[in-house]
């Protein structure tokens, strides 16, 4: 089982607000990183997938980094809004065929208006 | 609009029962997955399916079973429920095995509690 894990477990920031969280995952097994968010109440919901060391995706104020030598990814949120209140999940997917992700145990986010 | 559907949002089932939950996706996708959701522990990987009749052991499959019997639906069977299985279960779809940077695509959730 590949180990992924996310920091911090949880997050309260202000309203307006920049914030950023890590999941860290084994360079040595991987393919695509994924990040989810889940609002409570709600399923989760893709926000993107990389692939490449190097890449970087972003959607809206929503932004994120990827590492693949060090095995480590970086969610950014710029300003954030009491909207952007969810868990973040990240998901590391191993090369092959079969679709078997793992996913860390999420960043939950707490927006404070 | 991609919809994943699962049978009950809260279900409460006794020690010994045998469940059911269903999960149905209309976008023609190959795969399904069942995971449970505990608090601390994640999203864990209970079965997937990649194709009808086929299905594979995710990382927690111990007294669980799945049925992929058409492309559509997954179901997810608890032979005799058991405490321990009272948990989140989340169903989850996806568009093809080859590709494993698909993203998949989840249904509400359905919060089992067995008494």
């Amino acid at each position: 089982i590949l180990n992924v894990e996310q920091s911090p477990q949880s997050l309260h920031v202000q309203e307006g607000d920049s914030t950023n969280f890590t999941c860290s995952f084994p360079s040595s097994n991987f393919y695509a990183l994924h990040w989810y968010r889940w609002e409570t109440a709600k399923s989760p919901e893709a926000l993107f997938v990389m692939t490449l060391n190097g890449d970087e995706k972003k959607k809206g104020r929503i932004s994120a980094t990827l590492n693949t030598k060090e095995g480590y990814s970086y969610l950014y949120i710029k300003g954030s809004q009491p909207e952007d209140s969810a868990t973040y999940l990240c998901a590391s997917a191993p090369p092959g065929g079969y679709q078997k992700v793992t996913f860390g145990t999420g960043t939950k986010l707490q927006v404070i208006p | 609009d991609v919809k994943v559907t699962q049978s009950s949002r809260y279900l409460v089932k006794r020690t010994g029962e045998k469940v059911f939950l269903e999960c149905v996706q209309d976008m023609d996708h190959e795969n399904m997955f069942w995971y449970r959701q505990d608090p601390g522990l994640g999203l864990r990987l209970i079965y997937f399916s990649y194709d009808v009749k086929m299905k594979e052991k995710g990382d927690i499959p111990e007294g669980y079973s799945v049925s992929r019997e058409k492309k559509e639906r997954f179901s997810l069977i608890l032979e005799s429920a058991s405490t321990n299985q009272t948990s989140m279960y989340l169903c989850a779809s996806s568009l093809s095995i080859r590709l494993s940077y698909n993203e998949q695509f989840f249904g509400p959730g359905t919060r089992l509690t067995v008494l």
